[in-house]
């Protein structure tokens, strides 16, 4: 079954802390993206990738294909970065438009 | 913000009832999908469409049918509800499909079936 693992589930830091979250997949993919889900539900897409590094103010991804794995990276944390983080994947070979989702990881950033 | 709105917000119904979610765009994107989200499990397509009128299953479609008549509107139903189908319903949209393309997701809508 493909799966995509997200570490940790759960995360809490200090503000001005630098974030690192992980996701890691079983097989090869397309794409894979990076999406935030704040408390109240809404789910907004922040970086989609297939290799290398994007950067977006705070926040960094990066993505590994030979080591299936990304992270996203948040420095210089805030208060308002917490939030539950989502990272989802198209595998290669599959429907272009089915992203199958990690469980998220539960951010909370302390002031 | 992606134009979405998703209707009710919140609903609680209860168990045989049928239940309709709606799901509503002035964006003008071709694709739309379903998804649900429930504690342990990441956010899984219940059902998309590709167009007016054309639609597939997604890996969780038992249970549910959904129908889209105009562009702008895509309609999620559960013909006799069951307590398994509570949960937070959300719908996305796409202008295109491709590996590079974002999905722009509305606010859900939490679903309680008792």
């Amino acid at each position: 079954k493909n799966e995509v693992e997200q570490s940790p589930q759960n995360l809490t830091a200090q503000e001005g802390e630098f974030i690192t979250i992980n996701c890691s997949y079983s097989v090869g993919i397309s794409a894979l993206h990076w999406l935030q889900q704040h408390p109240g539900g809404g789910i907004v897409s922040l970086f989609m990738l297939s290799s290398g590094k994007k950067k977006h103010g705070r926040l960094i991804a990066t993505i590994n294909i030979q080591e299936k794995h990304s992270s996203l990276h948040i420095t210089a944390s805030h208060p308002r970065d917490s939030a539950v983080y989502i990272c989802a994947v198209i595998y290669s070979g599959g429907s272009n438009y089915k992203l199958t989702f990690g469980k998220g990881t539960l951010l909370t950033v302390n002031p | 913000d992606a134009g979405i709105t998703q209707s009710p917000r919140h609903k609680v119904t209860e168990t045989g009832t049928p239940v309709t979610l709606r799901c509503h765009q002035t964006e003008n994107h071709r694709y739309m999908y379903w998804y649900r989200q429930d504690p342990g499990h990441g956010l899984r397509l219940i059902h998309y469409s590709y167009g007016v009128k054309d639609t597939d299953k997604g890996e969780v479609s038992d249970g549910y049918s959904v129908s889209r008549s105009k562009t702008e509107d895509f309609l999620l139903t559960l013909e006799s509800a069951t307590s398994s189908q509570t949960s937070v319903y959300f719908c996305a949209i796409s202008e295109f499909q491709g590996t590079n393309q974002p999905q722009h997701f509305g606010d859900g809508t939490r679903l309680s079936i008792l």
